[in-house]
């Protein structure tokens, strides 16, 4: 089975511009959250994506949203980037969610640079 | 707010070492995970492990729910276990909270 698929794997933008990453998530798998780290604030949790439906969300501003199509698939979008958006963003995709019996499985990662 | 603390925050062993990782919990937990994280930032899954004991070669890991804590036991440590280990863990439905952090580095 192929694991979590994220592109792309590196971006560059400057402050100001948006940007939208992708996950494909492991076949089967129904629900994908995402998590932003960075060095000061550690792995934070942006929101889940279930069914196409956001279950959760996370202490982000509403520049950070984030959509999920039929096929699981989910993107999500940053608006007017500030340089503190610069981050490592990593999605997860588990079979149905957060709660018990949910493995989570991640993947590589987006690394965002804000010039 | 849940708080989910990991010991110690850095570690350095020389090769051959064991070492115990520890992850405290300030809320009973319904999903706990420990991850490797490479320098790619990649997340490995090493345990999905909320409750009792679960070893996979030279790592091992017990998560006393009641307690609110998770050990993580590495034996006969190898540079290649270096970098920084995750606990995770999910309260509810639908909270899923990473710990701080224990960043290890193996010297030859």
């Amino acid at each position: 089975k192929a694991g979590v698929t994220q592109t792309p794997r590196y971006l560059i933008k400057t402050r100001g511009q948006q940007v939208t990453l992708s996950c494909s998530p492991i076949s089967g798998h129904r629900s994908v959250s995402w998590y932003q780290q960075t060095p000061g604030q550690g792995l934070q949790f942006l929101f889940e994506y279930f069914s196409e439906t956001q279950r959760n969300k996370g202490n982000f501003p509403g520049r950070f949203s984030g959509r999920q199509f039929s096929n699981s698939r989910s993107e999500m979008n940053v608006s007017t980037l500030e340089l503190g958006d610069s981050a490592l963003y990593l999605c997860a995709s588990s079979l149905d969610g957060l709660g018990p019996y949910n493995e989570q499985f991640f993947g590589p990662g987006t690394r965002l640079t804000v010039l | 707010g849940i708080q989910v603390e990991q010991s110690p925050p850095d570690l350095i062993l020389q090769e051959g070492a064991n070492s115990t990782l520890r992850c405290n919990f300030s809320d009973s937990v319904n999903n706990l995970q420990w991850f490797h994280q490479n320098p790619w930032g990649q997340l490995i899954n090493l345990f999905y492990i909320p409750s009792g004991t679960k070893q996979n070669g030279r790592l091992s890991a017990t998560t006393v729910a009641t307690e609110r804590y998770s050990l993580l036991y590495i034996s006969s440590s190898q540079t290649t276990d270096s970098g920084v280990y995750f606990c995770a863990v999910g309260f509810g439905t639908y909270k899923y909270i990473f710990g701080t952090g224990t960043r290890l580095k193996v010297l030859a």
